[in-house]
């Protein structure tokens, strides 16, 4: 009954590659996120989603294309991808609208994602 | 670009009070202050928000100036257990409108007997 679960936990794949990592929430929250933390244990916001609709975009190359097929999921889709996206990419949850207030957020346990 | 800054570690022993402070002088005027705990190999936790003074729950203290451009994560009496990474979190206005989340830079706690 894991709140908000992703898979997979680890990813290992070749440079120019294709990846998806998938994101659930339980909790009925109306906002998802999608955070990457860099070797240097820096988190960084990449995306935000309300009820299904992009909320936040902070710039992140259009390579990464997160989908929401309903308010419980938020997928990330990465194309080409680049040694520079080896990171920890973590999925969040959080009950109010909005994304930029700080609500309490709730996060998953984190992809790895190593680009060879 | 100003950041939101934290020591990078700190070290303490079990039974100390240890005092986290994160700087945010940028930090937006509607926007709360959260922190959170993170163990190895896991997400973040959420620990404690406020907004402004300072605000109590059954694990911390927070403690917010008047001109909210810092705040201070307090933990009691650590253990051995909270050895972790502690982050604050923000929102700073964006130059297009509305505010962007921003994590502090983190600080690694390391507790021993």
């Amino acid at each position: 009954d894991t709140a908000v679960s992703q898979t997979p936990k680890y990813l290992v794949t070749q440079m120019g590659n294709d990846k998806s990592i998938k994101c659930e929430q339980n909790l009925g929250h109306d906002t998802m996120y999608w955070y990457k933390q860099d070797s240097k244990k820096f988190l960084k916001i990449m995306f935000s989603y309300n009820n299904k609709e992009l909320i936040i975009n902070e710039t992140v190359p259009n390579r990464f294309s997160p989908k929401s097929p309903d308010k419980a999921h938020l997928n990330l889709h990465i194309n080409s991808l680049e040694l520079g996206d080896s990171a920890v990419y973590f999925c969040a949850s959080s009950q109010d609208g909005g994304g930029d207030r700080g609500d309490t957020q709730y996060f998953g346990p984190g992809t790895r994602l190593t680009v060879l | 670009l100003a950041k939101t800054t934290q020591p990078i570690s700190m070290d303490s022993y079990e039974g100390q009070e240890v005092n986290i402070t994160c700087s945010h002088n940028n930090i937006a005027t509607n926007d709360y202050i959260t922190w959170y705990q993170q163990f190895p190999s896991q997400g973040p936790r959420f620990i404690i928000q406020g907004y402004k003074t300072k605000v109590t729950n059954e694990v911390a203290s927070l403690f917010i100036p008047a001109d909210r451009k810092s705040s201070t994560l307090s933990l009691p009496r650590v253990s051995l257990s909270d050895t972790a990474v502690y982050y604050c979190l923000v929102g700073v206005p964006r130059a297009g409108g509305g505010n962007k989340l921003t994590f502090g830079t983190g600080t690694q706690l390391k507790v021993e007997l």
